[in-house]
Order: C-alpha cells, then sequence, then structure tokens
C-alpha cells in the first residue's frame, strides 16, 4: 500500500491566490518528486528533489524537501485556471527501485 | 530524446475475457519500468515494476501479472478479467537510482 500522506485532498481557490500542499512519511526517502495530472492523461513530471533541504522552482512553482527527509511541500504562487488538476507527490525509498505515490491533491481555480 | 508509448488507449472487455496491454519506451536502455493502477478520482496504486528483463516485482496480489519481454517493453495482462479490475492504467519508466520517472498516456480499462 501506500507510504505517503498528502494534503490537503482537494482545494477551492480563487485566480490569484497562492497554494500550499505537502506530502509526509514515516520513512526516509531518497528522491521527492511532484507531478501534475489533467483528466484521461498520464502524471507529468513537475519538479524532482534529490537532497534534503533543497528548495528547487520551475516557474510559479516551488518545492522543498524536508530536512528530516520525510516530507516536502509544493506550492503554487498566483494559480490561473490552467492549474486546476490533480497534484501528486512522489518518493523512492533508500535502496529500493520502486515509487510510491500520494493520494494526490485536486486543485480547482475559479475564476 | 526518450519516449514511452502505451496502447491502447482505451478497452472494454467483458468479464472473464483475458488482457494484454503493452507499454515499450524508446531512446534508453535498461530502464525500471513500472505498471501503476488508478481507480476513478484516487491514487496511483503500484502493481508491478521491473529493473531488468525477465525481472518483475509484484506489489499487491491480484488477477493481474506482468512480463518483460525485451529490455524495452512491459506487458500487463491478465487471464481472465473482473470487474473490479476496470480502471486506468498507466506504464511508466525511470533510469533507476532514485530518478525521477516518466509516464505514458495510459490505457482506461472497462470491463463490463
Amino acid at each position: 500500500g501506500q507510504q505517503l500522506n498528502q494534503s490537503p485532498q482537494s482545494m477551492f481557490i480563487q485566480e490569484g491566490e497562492d497554494v500550499s500542499m505537502n506530502c509526509t512519511s514515516s520513512s526516509i526517502f531518497n528522491t521527492w518528486l511532484w507531478y501534475k495530472q489533467d483528466p484521461g492523461e498520464g502524471p507529468v513530471l513537475l519538479i524532482a528533489l534529490y537532497k534534503a533541504g533543497e528548495l528547487t522552482s520551475n516557474g510559479r512553482l516551488t518545492a522543498q524537501f524536508g530536512i528530516t527527509r520525510k516530507d516536502s511541500f509544493l506550492n503554487i504562487s498566483a494559480s490561473i485556471p490552467s492549474d486546476v488538476g490533480i497534484y501528486f507527490c512522489a518518493g523512492q525509498l533508500r535502496n529500493n527501485n520502486d515509487m510510491r505515490f500520494g493520494a494526490g491533491t485536486r486543485l480547482t481555480v475559479k475564476p | 530524446s526518450q519516449t514511452i508509448h502505451q496502447w491502447p488507449a482505451t478497452l472494454v472487455q467483458p468479464v472473464g475475457s483475458p488482457l494484454s496491454l503493452e507499454c515499450t519506451v524508446e531512446g534508453t536502455s535498461n530502464p525500471n519500468l513500472y505498471w501503476y493502477r488508478q481507480a476513478a478520482g484516487r491514487g496511483l496504486q503500484l502493481l508491478f515494476y521491473s529493473v531488468g528483463i525477465g525481472q518483475i516485482s509484484s506489489e499487491v496480489p491480484q488477477n493481474l501479472s506482468a512480463s518483460r519481454p525485451q529490455d524495452r517493453q512491459f506487458i500487463l495482462s491478465s487471464k481472465k478479467l473482473l470487474l473490479s479490475d476496470s480502471g486506468f492504467y498507466l506504464c511508466a519508466w525511470s533510469l533507476g537510482g532514485n530518478t525521477e520517472a516518466f509516464f505514458g498516456q495510459g490505457t482506461r480499462l472497462t470491463v463490463v
């Protein structure tokens, strides 16, 4: 089963607002990844994090790899309607080749 | 550049029929390959992953099986589909060693 706890489950925000979502785990992860999925399509990679404490930006998106290696957050600034979708965190455990996903955060942006 | 192909895009199959979904990767060698299932409105459940030809790790006991006959080919199969096998099936690849994974476009399977 899944080992990542992602929250919130869903968010309804106004266009222009900032968004924050996070993932936590009881296990130490070597890699944290954030994906976005549009309806009927495969997830698309947004940001990849490889080092504890790492803070990485991709346009209006910023993500951080927690110091404890057990958590990560994703922030979206100045949201726009095309940010609508489901955002997933994913992680790889140490010495492991599989990749686990959080349950997703469904984002709705109202114009 | 690397690309991943997954087919078919949609599939409607009767209960009890067999299943074969195929995934191929181009532009890389010896990738890690993954099969995930996503129920409607839910997260991704890891079904199988493979680190090499003929090497399959199963995460969830179920009605499905996977095979990797070639380095860049990953197949998801079932001998007899159940209604509960309906879902969105996603294939992904990575270079392993804690690197990012890239997904195919998915196959929406409806078992009727």
